[in-house]
């Protein structure tokens, strides 16, 4: 089975931290991404990426960054946190080969104060 | 894809009936279409996909329909039972990316 892991179930930072949210995945997947879930919007793309050390923007990349330097993982940055980046945040992987479906972790719930 | 609407947002039916959530896309290149179930505290899980060649798809009580003509597809359940009380997300890919809906509740009562 795929195993998309998160490093953290919970996590509470304070206003202009800096925030790291880990994710690894163990079925040599080449894409992994990373989401933000919130209540009435669904899941929106931050970045994902193809490959080791590339990266490319989603819908939403504003105030996040990521680093992609081992293949099994990927890290979301939240350079200088704010109030408004509390969220719950789903990292997911696939193959490359088009239309593969995504693994998904069971999420990171942020809480910037 | 480009943008995925779905209907409905919340869902409520008794033990044993029928469900259907329904989605629109507008992307013309769209030609992957999967479905997740995402339970309490947990990540979304893939449910079914559907890919542009085949018009329906069905594993046990899920099934999925797919019309391009009209740009929609839907997920229906059959014999509801209570642990099938989850949100449902539809997604489109035309690539690598998938686009989802903002999801449906489904609550699901003995």
């Amino acid at each position: 089975d795929v195993k998309v892991t998160q490093s953290s179930r919970y996590l509470v930072k304070r206003t202009g931290e800096k925030v790291f949210l880990e994710c690894v995945q163990d079925m040599d997947h080449e894409n992994m991404f990373w989401y933000r879930q919130d209540p009435g919007l669904g899941l929106r793309l931050i970045y994902f990426s193809y490959d080791v050390k590339m990266k490319e923007k989603g819908d939403i990349p504003e105030g996040y960054s990521v680093s992609r330097e081992k293949k099994e993982r990927f890290s979301l940055i939240l350079e200088s946190a704010s109030t408004n980046q509390t969220s719950m945040y789903l990292c997911a992987s696939s193959f490359q080969s088009s239309n593969q479906p995504q693994h998904f972790g069971d999420g990171t719930r942020l809480s910037i104060l | 894809g480009e943008n995925v609407e779905q209907h409905p947002s919340t869902l409520s039916v008794q033990e044993g009936d029928s469900a259907v959530i329904k989605c629109t896309y507008s992307d013309s290149a769209s030609n992957y279409f999967p479905w997740y179930k995402q339970e309490l505290g947990k990540g979304p899980q893939l449910i079914i996909d559907i890919r542009s060649n085949v018009g329906e798809k069905k594993d046990q009580r899920i099934a999925v329909t797919l019309n391009k003509t009209a740009k929609h597809f839907s997920l229906h359940i059959t014999e509801t039972q209570p642990e099938d009380s989850a949100v449902y997300f539809c997604a489109d890919s035309g690539y690598s990316t998938l686009t989802f809906g903002k999801g449906t509740m489904l609550l699901v009562s003995p």
